[in-house]
């Protein structure tokens, strides 16, 4: 069956510009999680969707990231005015409605700022 | 502020050979989740342990949580070259009502030599 999409796979953007990254979860899972992977930080958690809430948005890094998600479904997260510290890679993670669920990756965006 | 270490961070092993990888965290829990990635791709579930002295057991990996001593082991045995991979633990403090906060280790690189 289809798994956690996400959308570009890797994009490639200058200082200062906006980007949108995008993902498609496995369809029936309410829960959606953004995380984020690099060299210096490891993973990092920052987002969760139940449903279309976000109850917790403590793990954004600053107030150019934002996230949304439509129809308990698409989710998307917006880093406005990129930094070179915003590269790394991007995962996205759902799982059905349960705090024990695991949680299932996608392939993950991975963003290059020049 | 929850921290989970994993050591060691690196492991070099020869096929055959039996290693365990040691997750160590500092706050009250019993989930804990074993996760594999392979290089450049996406993380795949291994093990969800949800109780003290949980153990599970899938082909040549064994893991165990012990939440009195808040650690969890992995445990490969008779090593293979399809093992090579990083391995990371991943921690839920309960911090977020019905969903999940994971906080990752900072992973364990696995490569087994023939």
């Amino acid at each position: 069956g289809a798994g956690v999409s996400q959308s570009p796979s890797n994009k490639v953007t200058e200082k200062g510009k906006d980007v949108e990254l995008r993902c498609d979860p496995i369809s029936g899972h309410t829960a959606l999680y953004w995380y984020r992977q690099s060299l210096g930080q490891g993973l990092e958690f920052l987002i969760y969707f139940q449903g279309n809430s976000a109850p917790d948005k403590s793990g954004l890094p600053s107030d150019r990231f934002s996230a949304e998600r439509t129809g308990g479904s698409v989710s998307t997260l917006t880093i406005q005015r990129t930094q070179q510290e915003d590269s790394a890679v991007y995962l996205c993670a759902s799982s059905p409605f349960g705090i024990t669920d695991t949680q299932y990756f996608g392939p993950g965006t991975r963003l290059t700022v020049l | 502020e929850l921290k989970v270490e994993q050591n060691p961070l690196f492991l070099s092993m020869q096929e055959e050979k039996n290693y365990t990888i040691y997750c160590n965290y500092s706050t009250t829990s019993d989930r804990l989740y074993w996760y594999r990635q392979d290089p450049g791709k996406s993380l795949e579930s291994l093990f969800v342990l949800l109780s003290n002295g949980a153990v599970k057991q899938e082909g040549r990996l064994m893991a165990s949580l012990d939440t009195k001593a808040r650690l969890s082991t992995l445990h490969i045995t008779a090593a293979v070259h399809d093992l090579s991979a990083t391995y990371f633990c991943a921690v839920d403090p309960y911090l977020i009502q019905g969903a999940q906060k994971l906080v990752f280790g900072q992973g364990t690189r696995l490569t087994i030599n023939p």
